[in-house]
């Protein structure tokens, strides 16, 4: 069964201090791999796309990877402004254009 | 930029009453898609439509229909809403195509009492 897990479920950074959320997936043939960002009581905003293991793409303070079997959105020097619920979905092969989502990681940054 | 917007924000009706939530696209997009966020479940899809006319199950239809009459527009109807169903609910879509990324709305958060 296609699968999405997301670590940790809740992480606190003080401004400043780098560190990684982790994206866990089974899935039978990936097409495409996908971080949205999203804020209280909105809905979630594109971030990247991620098509093959090893390809990175980053935006700002935010760098996604993608290996055959998970993906890190790494968070560097982070500030408050980036505090957010991360969350993490794919596409697996197939007819449809379904996604399958994580439960997301809550990032907190303190001044 | 691509927009999809929902019609309301937040929305609140009483049991067994009919509900309607519409969601449009301005960017041309073959899939719609409509899901729930609820705490710690995550997103779930309710049912999606590949084209005009056209629906599709998701993971959760149950006391829910849909309805694609143009394009551009995609509603999503609760027959006989009940507290359960109680959540955020979030319209999103996408191009048809490998790894197509999809775009989301505001959402609209219901409160059925």
């Amino acid at each position: 069964e296609d699968q999405v897990t997301q670590s940790p479920e809740a992480l606190r950074l003080q401004e400043g201090e780098s560190s990684s959320l982790n994206c866990s997936y089974t899935v039978s043939g990936l097409r495409g791999l996908f971080w949205y960002r999203q804020d209280p009581g909105k809905g979630p905003e594109f971030l990247f796309t991620l098509y093959s293991a090893g390809e990175e793409k980053e935006k700002e303070r935010l760098k996604a990877t993608l290996t055959k079997k998970e993906s890190f959105l790494h968070i560097t020097a982070p500030k408050p402004e980036d505090s957010a619920t991360y969350l993490c979905a794919v596409q697996a092969g197939g007819a449809t254009n379904k996604l399958i989502f994580g439960t997301g990681t809550l990032l907190a940054v303190q001044p | 930029d691509v927009k999809v917007t929902q019609s309301s924000r937040y929305l609140v009706k009483r049991t067994g009453e009919k509900v309607f939530l519409e969601c449009v696209q301005d960017m041309d997009h073959e899939n719609m898609f409509w899901y729930r966020q609820d705490p710690g479940l995550g997103l779930r899809l309710i049912y999606f439509s590949y084209d005009v006319k056209m629906k599709e199950k998701g993971d959760i239809p149950e006391g829910y229909s849909v309805s694609r009459e143009k394009k551009e527009r995609f509603s999503l109807i609760l027959e006989s809403a009940s507290t359960n169903q109680t959540s955020m609910y979030l319209c999103a879509s996408s191009s048809s195509g490998q790894g197509e990324t999809q775009y989301f709305g505001p959402g609209t958060r219901l409160l059925v009492l």
